[in-house]
């Protein structure tokens, strides 16, 4: 069952840019987490948010967590080549005890040099 | 770190055959689970285990079969190979299920061809 819905699909963008990718999801959660997966391989956390978070940073990155409008957006702020990926958010359903985390469709980050 | 590993990076298979993906993951995880992905279709879960010998089915169990005797391994058993589970097969896992510290932790992946 999909409940992230990442916006948008692929993103081009020049080094030095900064990057935003938007998750939107359908019902309440414990915590909200973004994952990156360079080509082929498998995903690696990036950054876990709370439902009781606004906000989160983690070096080049910044997340942000709207419960009422239950949506996220990952920000990567300027942005290298090595940023190359696609990005995934996953949601922590609310009073699911046992359940294994949602994970959306992905954004496809593109950074040129 | 945690580590997580698969038995196989690439693996090339015949309709029919039965085979058997092995994930071993070396920092007490209670949970661990097995993904498949497809191009535009992003992660569909499989099944995931919350415990030794327990297994819960996801979202596209038909067509496979897990086991997990010890803590540390989760395999995952496609009884009888088709060409549609010709796809990237992850395996990840985490040290709770829910709320605090369920991040995942994924292993490379395997890609399985079924000819």
């Amino acid at each position: 069952s999909q409940q992230g819905e990442e916006d948008p699909q692929a993103l081009s963008i020049q080094e030095g840019e900064n990057a935003t990718m938007n998750c939107s999801y359908k019902t309440s959660i414990n915590n909200l987490q973004w994952y990156r997966q360079n080509s082929g391989r498998g995903l690696v956390h990036l950054i876990l948010i709370r439902s009781n978070e606004r906000e989160k940073h983690s070096g080049r990155l910044r997340v942000t967590l709207d419960t009422s409008k239950k949506s996220s957006s990952l920000l990567i702020t300027a942005s290298r080549a090595a940023d190359t990926a696609s990005y995934f958010c996953a949601t922590d359903p609310l009073n699911q005890a046992g359940t294994a985390l949602i994970f959306g469709k992905g954004t496809t980050l593109s950074v040129s040099s | 770190d945690v580590k997580v590993t698969q038995s196989s990076r690439y693996l090339v298979k015949r309709t029919g055959e039965k085979v058997f993906l092995e994930c071993v993951q070396d920092m007490d995880h209670e949970n661990m689970f097995w993904y498949r992905q497809d191009p535009g279709l992003g992660l569909r879960l499989i099944y995931f285990s919350y415990d030794v010998k327990m297994k819960e089915k996801g979202d596209i169990p038909e067509g496979y079969s897990v086991s997990r005797e010890k803590k540390e391994r989760f395999s995952l058993i496609l009884e009888s190979a088709s060409t549609n589970q010709t796809s990237m097969y992850l395996c990840a896992s985490s040290l709770t299920s829910g709320g605090r510290n369920n991040e995942q932790f994924f292993g490379p992946g395997t890609r399985l061809t079924v000819l």
